[in-house]
């Protein structure tokens, strides 16, 4: 299995600001997903960031709100635009292993004000 | 497009008591089933993995199964226990590289 970190744990930001979000995994692979979970939801797939190339956005989400960077195949990094209290959600990345296994980091649980 | 589906939303049982969780899905044609638990304001725990080929996975006191035709996953926990309590999540893989995620069984178990 995967061991996944996340940085920050939790942050509170103030309205129009911007965060970022790093996820380190113990070993390479080569897709790595960013989740969002808004209060009492399941999870909902932001975007899906292969090294080397740009992200891929689901619907309903865009790269001029959520820019995701990925440098190489143990890193990478969310970042949440000109927030609102809306964006107010636990933000988790995730990883596959060999079988499509999914793994999960602790989240992000970010609240803004 | 898949949709999933856990029954009940809420459950709570005694310590000690045998409990199914329900998950069913609108697309046999899926790649693998995976069954989760979610802490509190925490990230996902992966507890079983079913790959399509196959009918159940066991670890400890859990065991889930798949049941393709009928569209139908369950977790059967045995002896369960107050650290038992989370919250669980059924999720798919089909075609595409995403997980489709039911909105999970809220469960407590009581001492």
């Amino acid at each position: 299995s995967a061991v996944i970190s996340q940085k920050p744990s939790r942050d509170i930001c103030q309205r129009g600001t911007s965060l970022t979000i790093q996820c380190q995994v113990d070993s390479q692979v080569t897709m790595m997903f960013w989740y969002r979970q808004q209060p009492g939801q399941s999870l909902t797939l932001i975007a899906t960031a292969n090294q080397g190339s740009e992200a891929t956005y689901e619907s309903g989400f865009v790269i001029d709100k959520f820019p995701i960077s990925r440098p190489n195949l143990t890193f990478s990094t969310l970042t949440v635009s000109n927030m609102s209290p809306e964006d107010s959600s636990i933000y988790l990345c995730s990883v596959v292993n060999l079988v499509y296994e999914q793994y999960f980091g602790p989240g992000t649980r970010l609240t803004v004000t | 497009k898949q949709e999933v589906t856990q029954i009940p939303a809420a459950l709570s049982v005694p310590e000690g008591e045998n409990l199914v969780l329900n998950c069913s899905f609108t697309d046999s044609a899926i790649y693998n089933l995976q069954w989760f638990r979610q802490d509190p304001g925490k990230g996902l725990t992966s507890l079983l993995l079913i790959q399509s080929s196959q009918r159940e996975q066991t670890s400890g006191r859990l065991n889930a199964s798949l049941d393709k035709s009928s569209g139908r996953s369950t977790l059967y926990i045995a002896a369960s226990q107050p650290g038992d309590s989370a919250t669980y999540l059924c999720a798919l893989k089909g075609g595409s590289e995403k997980l489709v995620f039911g909105k999970g069984t809220k469960l407590t178990v009581n001492p």
